[in-house]
């Protein structure tokens, strides 16, 4: 049981490459989320999903869009990078209707933009 | 909306020290509140939890209480350790939601 995984675990891209960032879990979790995570700012949410088939914007979601084609991959992309996506990429799952839906993070993926 | 403060960071502390971390929060409803902690490189892993009021989460011998009255769930453990150097994030989930709202984080240093 591998819980969350992330692919990569680093990446540097120039300004205007694109690039995928793959999340999968293996706990047959409904919910899927990406995070970033920068110095001073605490996690913000870029976007989320409910269920497969499902996507939704969260509180930063310019600049990135996801899929969820299967309920255990969720696919975070960067169409044309810029130097303020540079951070710290984190992808986490939790289970179903809950009042207590404690979430799963995979390791994370340092994305660096020159 | 429903909201986490916790105190700001960074806080240093030596090896055996009591340690408390303040958080309050702000939700309608009965949320379930929550302690995750991230260790350096690392994503976050869940800590504790509480899901009702007056209850006591626990885990690797940090606690926190669920205080309605006070809105808060402070975290405290009695003697840290080195190996405790990690950032602190309180947490909730609202009644019947599933995302969470995370506090800004809590650096500790824990010196030998």
């Amino acid at each position: 049981n591998a819980g969350v995984t992330q692919t990569p675990k680093f990446r540097v891209l120039k300004t205007g490459q694109s690039m995928t960032l793959l999340c999968a879990q293996d706990m047959n979790h409904e919910y899927m989320y990406w995070y970033r995570q920068d110095p001073g700012m605490g996690l913000r949410l870029i976007h989320y999903s409910v269920g497969e088939g499902t996507t939704a914007k969260g509180e930063v979601p310019d600049g990135y869009n996801v899929s969820r084609l299967k309920k255990q991959n969720f696919l975070l992309g960067l169409e044309s990078a810029a130097p303020s996506q540079t951070s710290v990429y984190f992808c986490a799952s939790s289970g179903g209707q809950s009042s207590y839906n404690e979430q799963f993070f995979g390791p994370g993926t340092r994305l660096t933009v020159l | 909306g429903d909201s986490v403060t916790q105190m700001e960071g960074p806080v240093t502390l030596s090896e055996e020290a009591f340690l408390t971390i303040n958080c309050t929060y702000t939700a309608t409803g009965y949320p379930s509140l929550f302690w995750y902690v991230q260790y350096p490189g690392e994503g976050l892993q869940l800590l504790l939890k509480a899901t009702k009021a007056d209850d006591k989460g626990s885990n690797k011998g940090f606690e926190a209480t669920y205080r309605k009255e006070t809105t808060s769930f402070h975290l405290e453990k009695g003697s840290v350790q080195v190996s405790d150097s990690a950032v602190y994030f309180c947490a909730l989930i609202n009644t019947g939601g599933f995302k969470t709202i995370f506090g800004a984080g809590t650096r500790l240093f824990v010196k030998a």
